[in-house]
């Protein structure tokens, strides 16, 4: 059981580059979503999602894109990279809408 | 949308004091508050939560405290060791909204030897 694991751990892009963080979980959690870190602004919500094939807005999507065809992964895409979106990018799942929230071990993204 | 302020930014306390952390939010529909650890470099980890309808819960050194009338509830870690040096960060949930939380700022906390 390696619970909610993220690929990659770094990543350095360029500007107007496109790339896609995945996030993955065996605990067959339904909820599923997307959370970014910046210093001295705690996490924000990206993009959640509360089942296969179902997705929605957090409070700071634009930028990203994400599906959900599978009840284990959730990846995250950047389309076009802008330096904003230099940050720490954390996936967390939990079993239902109303359950804890557990977090994998984050992606560390750095646009030049 | 909901709103979670915490104070203080930082905390630096002896080992062994206890350590107070506040968080305040402002949605009356939000029912559950989580807390959460993160040390430098790993991941948050979940350490305590409390729902609505519970006005205090304890897990060994740590507690949690919430007043739903002031839009209240605060961490309290007791016989604090140099292990607990992180960033703890409140959150807060709003019922049927999903599992979509609002985390507060950080609390910066620093047990000295």
């Amino acid at each position: 059981n390696a619970g909610v694991t993220q690929t990659p751990k770094f990543q350095v892009l360029k500007t107007g580059q496109s790339m896609t963080l995945q996030c993955a979980q065996d605990m067959n959690h339904e909820y599923m979503s997307w959370y970014r870190q910046d210093p001295g602004m705690g996490l924000r919500l990206i993009h959640y999602s509360v089942g296969a094939g179902i997705t929605d807005q957090g409070e700071v999507p634009n930028g990203y894109n994400v599906s959900r065809s599978t009840t284990e992964d959730f990846p995250l895409r950047l389309l076009s990279a802008a330096p904003s979106q230099t940050s720490v990018y954390f996936c967390a799942s939990s079993y239902g809408t109303n359950e804890k929230l557990f977090f994998g071990s984050g992606t560390q993204l750095s646009v030049l | 949308g909901e709103n979670v302020e915490q104070h203080p930014s930082t905390l630096s306390v002896q080992e062994g004091d206890s350590a107070v952390i506040k968080c305040t939010y402002s949605d009356s529909a939000s029912n559950y508050f989580p807390w959460y650890k993160q040390e430098l470099g790993k991941r948050p980890q979940l350490i305590i939560d409390i729902r609505s309808n519970v006005g205090e819960k304890k897990d060994q050194r740590i507690a949690v405290t919430l007043n739903k009338t002031a839009k209240h509830f605060s961490l309290h870690i007791t016989e604090t060791q140099p292990e607990d040096s992180a960033v703890y960060f409140c959150a807060a949930r709003k019922a049927g909204g999903g599992n979509k939380l609002t985390f507060g700022t950080g609390t910066q906390l620093k047990v000295e030897l």
